[in-house]
Formats: structure tokens, sequence, C-alpha cells
């Protein structure tokens, strides 16, 4: 199946300071890629979804000026945490779909990235 | 709007016996539906997917699962469960194919018994 990487798989940053996370698709396009956060013990809740080329599109709740999306690229999407609190410490997971699959919304997860503030 | 319910946050089975994860959805549209697997501190993986075509679903690993729609249901089961099959499941909604964002239930862990 395809591959998704983020990087890094794991930071610890002093709050205050911003993060940036990259997720790529490594041998596909991908037009799409959605940005969730998974809180410990807890299901996956979609933040954003990010189109490329254009502004990314947030969900209900999500403030947009703290997390902030970017997609450059094909295969190139990044999600930084700016001014970054404890509360903001969770794990967060990228996905991707591959435009020319044809699969039914198949998506490809990353590894997912551990974010802890200090 | 969709959404998805896991009946059972914990699943423990013996290892060997069935296992049996539940979900149930609620869509107002035809609905695709997925069973993903997640390992401790890694992304999801596809166990397999239902998109309107054969109801028994067949994926990895053994596990297949079954829409019904009189029961709104599409539950998980592998006939003989592994110790490597420990991990947590998720099920997983969408209104049709494309870029529609998945809804995720809140998860089953499962936990096998040697």
């Amino acid at each position: 199946g395809a591959v998704v990487s983020q990087h890094p798989s794991r930071v610890i940053c002093k709050s205050g300071t911003s993060v940036k996370i990259e997720c790529r698709s490594l041998d596909f396009q991908a037009t799409t890629m959605f940005w969730y956060r998974q809180f410990p013990k807890k299901s996956l809740m979609l933040m954003a979804t990010s189109n490329e080329g254009s502004k990314a599109t947030y969900e209900q709740g999500v403030e947009k000026d703290k997390f902030l999306i970017n997609h450059a690229s094909l295969t190139l999407s990044t999600l930084t945490v700016t001014s970054a609190h404890p509360e903001d410490s969770s794990f967060y997971i990228c996905s991707a779909r591959d435009q020319l699959a044809g699969a039914y919304n198949e998506q490809f997860f990353g590894p997912g990235t551990r974010l802890t503030v200090l | 709007a969709q959404s998805v319910t896991q009946l059972g946050s914990h699943v423990s089975v013996s290892e060997g016996a069935l296992v049996l994860l539940r979900c149930n959805y609620s869509s107002s549209v035809p609905p695709y539906l997925f069973w993903y697997v997640q390992y401790p501190n890694q992304g999801l993986q596809l166990l397999l997917k239902y998109t309107s075509a054969a109801t028994l679903v067949k994926g990895i690993n053994g596990f297949e699962a079954e829409f019904k729609k009189s029961e709104t249901s599409f539950h998980l089961t592998k006939p003989s469960a592994h110790m490597s099959d420990a991990a947590e499941y998720f099920c997983a909604v969408s209104r049709n194919f494309g870029n529609e964002k998945l809804t995720f239930g809140t998860g089953t862990r499962l936990t096998i018994i040697p």
C-alpha cells in the first residue's frame, strides 16, 4: 500500500514556542490530506482538511490561527502548532488520499507525532 | 450527519477464540464503512472496507466484517485470535468516496489472553 510519513515522530517543546509537523506521501500524490488529533485512550478527532494549493478547511472548534496548515505540494502538508501550551500535548496523525488510486475514499495514515509541551 | 458507535471499549478473548468487535452506524445516505487497527504509538492501518459491493468483506490478517443494513451494523470478526491481534480497533464511516472525511468511533481495545 501507499506510504505516508510524518516528521518528527516525537517532539518536546517549551510552552510558548511553535512546532512544525510534516506529513509526506512517499510514493503517491495527494491533493487532499487530513490532520487528526488523538487524546489518550480516545478516538481520532479530525482537525482540518488540507487541500493542495488552497486554504485548509477547519472543523468546528479548531482554532485556525493556532493550528496552521500548509499544503504547498502534492506530497507535503505541514501542521504548525503556534504558541504551544501544555493542553496542546497530544498525538497528531495525518492521512493522505491517493488521488489516482480510484480507491473508495481510502486514506493512508502516517505513523503519528507525539507532541509534549512542557 | 454520520456516526458510528462501538460497543465495548475493552474486549478480552483467549488466544484461539473468536474475536467479535461491534460497530453500529448511523447515516442518512448509503455509507462507506471501514475498520482500522492501531498498535501502540503508531498510526492507523486499514483492515477492511465496505463500499456497497459484497456485504461480507474480507480483510487482512484473517479479519472480516459483514454489512447488515437491517441492523445498521458492521461487526468485525476473526475466527481464531492470535496474540499479535492485541491492539486498538476503530470503526469509521464516510458518506461516499472522494475526499470525504472519516468519522471514527471511540475505539475498542482488544486484549488477547494467553
